[in-house]
């Protein structure tokens, strides 16, 4: 079975210091992994996704992942945050295998507070 | 192009009433998913489409949770005799093929209260 486990139910930064979602998985099978955004009374919306090509992914907004089989990890990183950044943060897991291709499973979710 | 929509946005129902939540898909979205989100946690699977074949619920709580996409576009998640524990945000997203790696795309939500 997949898991995923963000550390950090919330994380509080100042406007333009490093931001570190951290999210690590658990599958028996290569992954494939995602991060996705969701800003109040909207959907969740992609940031960037990992499906076995390059191991940094950079995605929209300035964010980038890197991914870490060793440790099976997925952080997510910005250098400089910004008040726009504060929302909430998912990180999700699918894989390949069994019946339910494209399945995704889901993190908690971490809340990303930005202060000026 | 327009994004997935849903409906109603809220919904707010009494305990024993049945509800219907609606997803509208990406046109030309093969594959369709449900899920549910309750307060303070991520999406939690319920169950896909392939064009009109669902396959697989196994993330249906019990039988009183069933949906269809009966035309290979719309889809229903239908709630019978709902429960108080039935409260949550319903989220539906769609994708091109469903390939694990392909992005899936999230509609609004709807969410549901149960009185």
């Amino acid at each position: 079975a997949q898991s995923v486990t963000q550390l950090g139910s919330h994380v509080s930064v100042s406007e333009g210091a490093l931001v570190l979602l951290r999210c690590n998985y658990s599958s028996s099978v290569p992954p494939y992994l995602f991060w996705y955004v969701q800003y109040p009374n909207q959907g969740l919306q992609l940031l960037l996704k990992y499906t076995s090509a390059a191991t940094l992914v950079k995605g929209i907004n300035g964010f980038e992942a890197e991914f870490k089989k060793s440790e099976t990890s997925f952080h997510l990183t910005k250098p400089s945050a910004h008040m726009r950044d504060a929302a909430e943060y998912f990180c999700a897991v699918s894989y390949a295998g069994g019946t339910s291709y494209g399945k995704l499973t889901f993190g908690q979710g971490t809340i990303l507070t930005v202060h000026p | 192009g327009a994004g997935v929509s849903q409906s109603p946005r809220y919904k707010v129902t009494k305990r024993g009433q049945d509800v219907a939540l609606r997803c509208d898909p990406i046109s030309g979205h093969v594959s369709l998913y449900w899920y549910r989100q309750a307060l303070g946690q991520g999406p939690e699977f319920l169950t896909y489409f392939n064009y009109e074949a669902q396959q697989d619920k196994s993330g249906l709580p019990n039988d009183r949770f069933s949906a269809e996409r009966p035309e290979g576009s719309i889809s229903t998640l239908t709630i019978q005799r709902t429960e108080q524990r039935d409260s949550a945000m319903y989220r539906c997203a769609s994708s091109l093929p469903d390939r694990a790696q392909e992005t899936q795309y999230f509609g609004p939500g709807t969410r549901l209260l149960v009185l």
